[in-house]
């Protein structure tokens, strides 16, 4: 069964950058048929797409965040890390890894989410 | 981008009853590409429809999805006391992927 798994530091302090990584189990990162993405949630409120990455390292980012969010692969591990820059509070979020298709991109796997505050 | 309006905000019903939630995209969704998702507290969201009528692996049938074009439906023929939960409905038609901000069902 196919398994994924956040992890990262829980508090980031402003201007700071976030990082974090999935790993992958039960399956390989290098499979042909999947793009492996990013999504957050803040505390009480809806669900935001951040960007997705295909294990060759293309990748397609939310415009809203595009020029602060850093998606890269490490197939050699099975983990796909996110970045992101100059964080404010309004990051503050679960922030959620997950496999979706390359066409169609709904998400039917996710990882358990890893709780990011953004505070000094 | 796509903006997906969900109505209602909060839906109370009663084990037994019937729900349906309401997804409402700003443009059409191309291909019928929306999916229903399941999120319950403390939980990353399950996927429960994609294709706007499929049934996702192990999802009970009392679960059904419909529409096309701006107008998608989820329905719960039958809630069941663990159907409680938020829904989300998601575009994946145009980029960027957007979802709705949530239907909370509840308890009545």
């Amino acid at each position: 069964q196919l398994q994924l798994q956040e992890s990262g530091p829980g508090l980031v302090k402003p201007s700071e950058t976030l990082s974090l990584t999935c790993t992958v189990s039960g399956g390989s990162i290098s499979s042909g048929s999947y793009y492996w993405g990013w999504i957050r949630q803040p505390p009480g409120k809806g669900l935001e797409w951040i960007g997705s990455i295909y294990y060759r390292g293309s990748t397609y980012y939310n415009p809203s965040l595009e020029s602060r969010v850093t998606i890269s692969v490490d197939t050699s591990k099975d983990q796909f890390s996110l970045r992101l820059t100059s964080v404010t509070a309004a990051d503050t979020a679960v922030y959620y890894c997950a496999r979706h298709f390359i066409q169609p991109w709904f998400f039917a796997y996710w990882g358990q989410g890893a709780l990011v505050t953004v505070s000094s | 981008e796509i903006v997906l309006t969900q109505s209602p905000g909060t839906l109370s019903l009663s084990p037994g009853e019937r729900a349906t939630l309401s997804c409402r995209a700003s443009q059409s969704v191309s291909s019928s590409y929306l999916a229903w998702y399941q999120q319950k507290p403390g939980q990353a969201p399950r996927l429960l429809i994609y294709g706007a009528s499929s049934r996702a692996t192990d999802i009970p049938d009392r679960f059904s999805g419909g529409g096309s074009g701006t107008d998608f439906t989820l329905t719960i023929s039958r809630l069941e006391p663990e159907d409680f939960a938020v829904y989300y409905c998601q575009q994946y038609g145009s980029s960027p992927q957007t979802f709705g901000q949530g239907t909370q069902l509840e308890i009545k």
